[in-house]
């Protein structure tokens, strides 16, 4: 089985400030791990992927991702936020199996950006 | 290029009717997924085709169904809607089903049951 459980269902950053969003996952097998952004009325867009190779993973728009096995955690960071990345943020973990896209999606996180 | 594209982008039915939903992947992507986005949750994984074949189910009742075409758009069926069934449809397409391909999302159909 696996899951994905992300803290925190609302984030409030100032602009310029650290964007953090916090992402746990269970798996019983290497997973792979994704981070996505739903902007009002729209469907998802990826903002970045793990998928075995290198740990820390850079995406679109300067966010990035470190997959921690230790920890389980796959956290979003972002040095500096823009009002544009207000929208709702959503971690998710694919099985490590050959045609499979059944996807385990966390409930969101909203994040605002305050000016 | 056109990106996945889903019809109608908006829906209201009554409880008891049956609602047809479509997509169309990006040009060459052979793999369809259907997800279900009640307000204020993540999406729930329903079906994945590839090659026109079920590759896998969600936990969700017989009532939805969906198929593949050989032009590999997709149709979501859901017969005899109820209330809970009000959401946000979302299709993605990705080149072959595999877990470590990239899903391209729609920008879904918001069915709204009465």
């Amino acid at each position: 089985a696996q899951s994905v459980t992300q803290l925190g269902s609302h984030v409030s950053v100032s602009e310029g400030a650290l964007v953090l969003l916090r992402c746990n996952y269970s798996s019983s097998v290497p997973p792979y791990l994704f981070w996505y952004v739903q902007y009002p009325n729209q469907g998802l867009q990826l903002l970045l992927k793990y998928t075995s190779a290198a740990t820390l993973v850079k995406g679109i728009n300067d966010f990035e991702a470190e997959f921690k096995k230790s920890e389980t955690s796959f956290h979003l960071t972002k040095p500096s936020a823009h009002m544009s990345d207000a929208a709702e943020y959503f971690c998710a973990v694919s099985l490590f199996l050959y045609n499979n896209n059944d996807m385990r999606f966390g409930a969101g996180t909203r994040l605002t950006v305050k000016p | 290029d056109a990106g996945v594209t889903q019809s109608p982008t908006h829906l209201i039915k009554t409880r008891g009717q049956h609602v047809t939903l479509r997509c169309s992947p990006i040009s060459g992507h052979k793999s369809v997924s259907w997800y279900q986005q009640v307000l204020g949750q993540g999406p729930q994984f329903i079906f994945q085709y590839y090659e026109k074949e079920e590759r896998g189910r969600g936990n969700f009742p017989d009532r939805f169904s969906a198929r593949q075409f050989p032009n590999y758009s997709s149709e979501l069926n859901v017969n005899a809607l109820l209330l809970g069934d009000s959401a946000l449809y979302l299709c993605a397409s990705s080149l072959a089903g595999l877990a470590k391909n990239i899903q391209y999302f729609g920008a879904g159909t918001r069915l709204s049951v009465l």
